[in-house]
């Protein structure tokens, strides 16, 4: 099976543009889950989709949206970019076990530079 | 806010030898993952480990698991330069969410 792809890998923007992230997940996995990874903050969660609908959210604020396709493809966006929002992003799928979480198989990330 | 720590924050060993890292957690988990990244690329899953469990091997991975002291540790054994990479311990503190340790360098040297 293909893994997750992300699209893109790199990004550079300027404050005050917004930015949209595409993940594909493994074919077959229903749940997507993004993840900011800064050297200073480590790895942060941002929002986990399943079946179209976020089931969690982390603390983040509101100019980190994303949401779910019905073929499980996620998006994630970023409006009025700061130059803190510099990060690389990664989107991981799983295949639903019926944990509180289950593995997750990450993409190779987008890393956004903004300027 | 991270819910794991890892220690220590880097390791340095000779090809070889063993390599043994840290986790230690906050709240009270179902089960505890290991993952790995190379230089800044996506993680890579390694084990996962159920809160019932006490020890789990995977090849040359070997991780323990002490719910009475929130605390886990993995041990990499005949280290390779492949081995070479961050490695991050994740709890599912809360539904769905995969809290993050700020991880552990380690360094492979040939």
């Amino acid at each position: 099976k293909a893994g997750v792809t992300q699209t893109p890998r790199y990004l550079i923007k300027t404050r005050g543009q917004q930015v949209t992230l595409s993940c594909s997940p493994i074919s077959g996995h229903r749940s997507v889950s993004w993840y900011q990874q800064t050297p200073g903050q480590g790895l942060q969660f941002l929002f986990e989709y399943f079946s179209e609908t976020q089931r969690n959210k982390g603390n983040f604020p509101g100019r980190f949206s994303g949401r779910q396709f019905s073929n499980s493809r996620s998006e994630m966006n970023v409006s009025t970019l700061e130059l803190g929002d510099s990060a690389l992003y990664l989107c991981a799928s799983s295949a639903p076990t019926g944990d509180k979480v289950d593995t997750q198989y990450f993409g190779p990330g987008t890393r956004l530079t903004v300027l | 806010s991270q819910q794991g720590e890892e220690d220590p924050q880097a390791l340095s060993i000779q090809e070889g030898e063993n390599a043994t890292m840290n986790c230690s957690y906050k709240t009270s988990i179902n089960n505890l993952q290991w993952y790995r990244q190379n230089s800044g690329r996506g993680l890579v899953h390694l084990i996962l480990i159920r809160s019932n469990e006490r020890e789990k091997h995977s090849g040359r991975l070997r991780v323990t698991l002490d719910t009475s002291k929130k605390s886990s540790s993995l041990l990499i054994t005949a280290s390779r330069a492949a081995d070479t990479a961050s490695y991050f311990c994740a709890t599912d503190e809360d539904d769905y969410k995969l809290s993050f340790g700020a991880g552990t360098t380690v360094t492979v040297r040939a």
